[in-house]
């Protein structure tokens, strides 16, 4: 089946610092959708994408639907300690009913 | 504020115990989604339905768990007998899905652990 290959795996940072993350597949995908996990709750949605080359911001995150519809990037600019987390991307694949392929997620920590 | 609602948040049991977990999606919201969560597997889609009727349960192992909606407030799932191997995880999710738009939203999760 389809996989997302997401990266980097985990990253630290520095407050104040921008950080980026992307997602690729060897197919294509229809929608693509940014979530955000703490610890001990569900995902929340971030960002949701529908059409090759939209561009959307909310707040100080920027997410992109690439092109070529197999890759989408998330970018968080000026950091702040409430950003850790875990980041994940997901896509809907064409012909699907709404399921959703997950990738394996980014973790955000912050740097000792 | 709109939430998906999950119960019980926690849940410890015995192998060979029947487990059943709850969900209220959000109203309005035509489609649930059953995940499984694991450090190993990640996010794993279990089973979904549109307008309460089962659209795809591949992602379950059939002997074991079944996924209802007895109504448009409520979808279970439950596992029986439960085995150590399903200690992960559990979340319900709604979304509306549509030609122009397709978001879950999360609720909080099931966390089970099975001795």
């Amino acid at each position: 089946g389809q996989q997302l290959n997401q990266s980097p795996q985990s990253m630290f940072i520095q407050e104040g610092e921008d950080v980026s993350m992307n997602c690729t597949s060897s197919s294509i995908f229809n929608t693509w959708l940014w979530y955000k996990q703490d610890p001990g709750e569900g995902p929340v949605l971030l960002i949701a994408l529908y059409k090759a080359g939209e561009l959307t911001s909310n707040g100080r995150l920027t997410a992109q639907f690439g092109i070529t519809r197999k890759d989408s990037f998330l970018n968080i600019s000026a950091s702040i300690p409430s950003d850790v987390g875990i980041y994940f991307c997901a896509g809907q694949p064409p012909g699907s009913q709404g399921n959703l392929i997950f990738g394996k997620g980014t973790k955000l920590s912050v740097k000792p | 504020d709109a939430r998906v609602t999950q119960t019980p948040r926690d849940k410890v049991t015995e192998m060979g115990q029947e487990v059943t977990m709850r969900c209220q999606p959000i109203l309005g919201h035509n489609t649930v989604f059953w995940y499984r969560q694991t450090m190993m597997q990640g996010l794993e889609l279990l089973a979904y339905f549109r307008n309460r009727a089962p659209l795809d349960d591949s992602g379950m192992p059939k002997d074991r768990f079944s996924a209802e909606m007895p109504d448009a407030t409520l979808a279970t799932l439950k596992i029986q007998p439960s085995e150590p191997r399903d200690s992960a995880v559990y979340f319900c999710a709604s979304g509306r899905q549509g030609v122009l738009y397709n978001e879950q939203f999360f609720g909080p999760g099931t966390r089970l652990t099975v001795l």
